[in-house]
């Protein structure tokens, strides 16, 4: 079974808003990973953990805080955002250490509107 | 530096035409993963296929196939009689050795079969 969830399916939030986005996989995959899509383009990677500890930040601004709780759960904590973050957050996970050779499995997204 | 090119940004066909869709990539690496990816209009990315840089062997998968030619670097996918269900985004992507699970995606191609 290939499934990752992701809540909210929606989010509004204004600019002085704290939220978060949760990620959840049962797959027993140790690697779970963020990304960023704008329309019509596709995905950029934000943040990838491995084993619950952060491997890849791809520069990605403060007001952006990623959590790895524990291996079948990830966050992305969210505050002060800016309306040119609003877009479809999507989560992954592979099964094992994030690689070259791993399938990564996605959830189906949050769209953020940030006003 | 790791690119994938997508050259046909959207397609439209009538149900039940065969459609190819092209892949071009650009690694130094040879070791390396190729991937399909579909997004329908709900947002999720859909994993279709893997393949890596040392099998060649081309893939039938129901009206799915997909032709891998190192030789000019391309991975391009073919639906067979395509359905409706069939309109989505789909993606192309390459992981390469070294990068940390990092895919790098082409930009899609948008396709649009109509009854």
């Amino acid at each position: 079974d290939t499934e990752v969830t992701q809540t909210p399916k929606h989010l509004v939030m204004g600019m002085t808003n704290k939220k978060s986005l949760k990620c959840e996989q049962h797959m027993g995959h140790r690697a779970m990973y963020w990304y960023k899509q704008k329309a019509k383009k596709p995905p950029e990677l934000m943040f990838v953990y491995s084993y619950e500890k952060l491997s890849i930040n791809e520069s990605v601004p403060s007001r952006f805080s990623p959590e790895c709780p524990n291996s079948s759960l990830l966050n992305l904590h969210l505050h002060a955002l800016q309306p040119e973050d609003s877009a479809l957050y999507l989560c992954a996970s592979s099964q094992g250490l994030a690689g070259y050779q791993e399938t990564q499995y996605f959830g189906p997204g949050t769209r953020l509107l940030v006003l | 530096a790791q690119k994938v090119t997508q050259a046909q940004t959207e397609i439209s066909v009538v149900e039940k035409e065969d459609v190819t869709l092209d892949c071009v990539y650009e690694t130094r690496d040879t070791t390396y993963y190729l991937f399909w990816y579909k997004q329908p209009p709900s947002g999720e990315l859909v994993f279709l296929i893997r393949r890596n840089s040392f099998d060649e062997q081309n893939e039938i998968s129901g009206r799915y196939s997909w032709n891998f030619q190192k030789s000019t670097s391309s991975f391009n996918f073919t639906i067979t009689a395509s359905q409706v269900v069939d309109s989505a985004v789909y993606f192309c992507a390459l992981s390469a050795n070294n990068q940390g699970g990092k895919l790098i995606f082409g930009q899609g191609t948008e396709l649009s079969v109509k009854p």
